[in-house]
């Protein structure tokens, strides 16, 4: 079946301005993720949807970073008036949820604030 | 302490030898736990997840988890070129939150 999907691959804008970021899960998936990885980096966990629950934002580095779930599917990362150091490759997973936690990764969006 | 830690290499291995990578983990009650492949410019991909203390093997891959001294090692048999990628170790946590803590990985290089 069909994986996680991101979209855009690329994104490059000016300092300030804001970006949006969206990913659709595999479908069935209750857990949804954001990370972001810097060049050469790990991992950066941002925020993680499970079901209806109320979301982990616990990563989320500024108030200019946001995200939403709709209808228990698509998410979209929000990233408002935009900084250099925003640059990273910003990934999404999902999981089954139901006690299988395995996270499946889209291809990323690599953001480049100018 | 990091919660979940691994040498960051780079580990550099001959074609056909055994890598071996290695993870420690802080949180005493973790449940879950996985080996993820990464290649440059690309996104993280699943190799295998281990979750009873012993050894499970997928082909060439074997991962190895004891939680009795908090380590979960991947041993790749016949390592070839095309292993040559950051291998990051990943961690659930005991408890509700079912997300995962992740290792900063292991860079591993294969020579031909």
């Amino acid at each position: 079946g069909a994986g996680v999907s991101q979209s855009p691959s690329n994104k490059v804008t000016e300092k300030g301005k804001d970006v949006e970021l969206r990913c659709d899960p595999i479908s069935g998936h209750t857990a949804l993720y954001w990370y972001r990885q810097s060049l050469g980096q790990g991992l950066e966990f941002l925020i993680y949807f499970q079901g209806n629950s109320a979301p982990d934002k616990s990563g989320l580095p500024s108030d200019r970073f946001s995200a939403e779930r709709t209808g228990g599917s698509v998410s979209t990362l929000t990233i408002q008036r935009t900084q250099q150091e925003d640059s990273a490759v910003y990934l999404c997973a999902s999981s089954p949820g139901g006690g299988r936690d395995t996270q499946y990764f889209g291809p990323g969006t690599r953001l480049t604030v100018l | 302490q990091k919660e979940v830690e691994q040498n960051s290499g780079p580990l550099s291995v001959p074609e056909g030898a055994i890598a071996s990578l290695n993870c420690t983990y802080s949180d005493r009650v973790s449940q879950s736990f996985f080996w993820y492949r990464q290649y440059s410019g690309k996104s993280p991909e699943l190799i295998m997840s281990i979750y009873s203390n012993g050894d499970k093997e997928d082909g060439r891959f074997t991962a190895q988890l004891n939680k009795a001294s908090q380590y979960v090692s991947l041993l790749i048999r016949d390592s070839q070129p095309s292993d040559s990628a950051t291998y990051l170790c990943a961690v659930r946590r005991g408890g509700n939150n079912r997300k995962l803590i992740w290792g900063l990985g292991t860079s591993l290089a294969v020579n031909p």
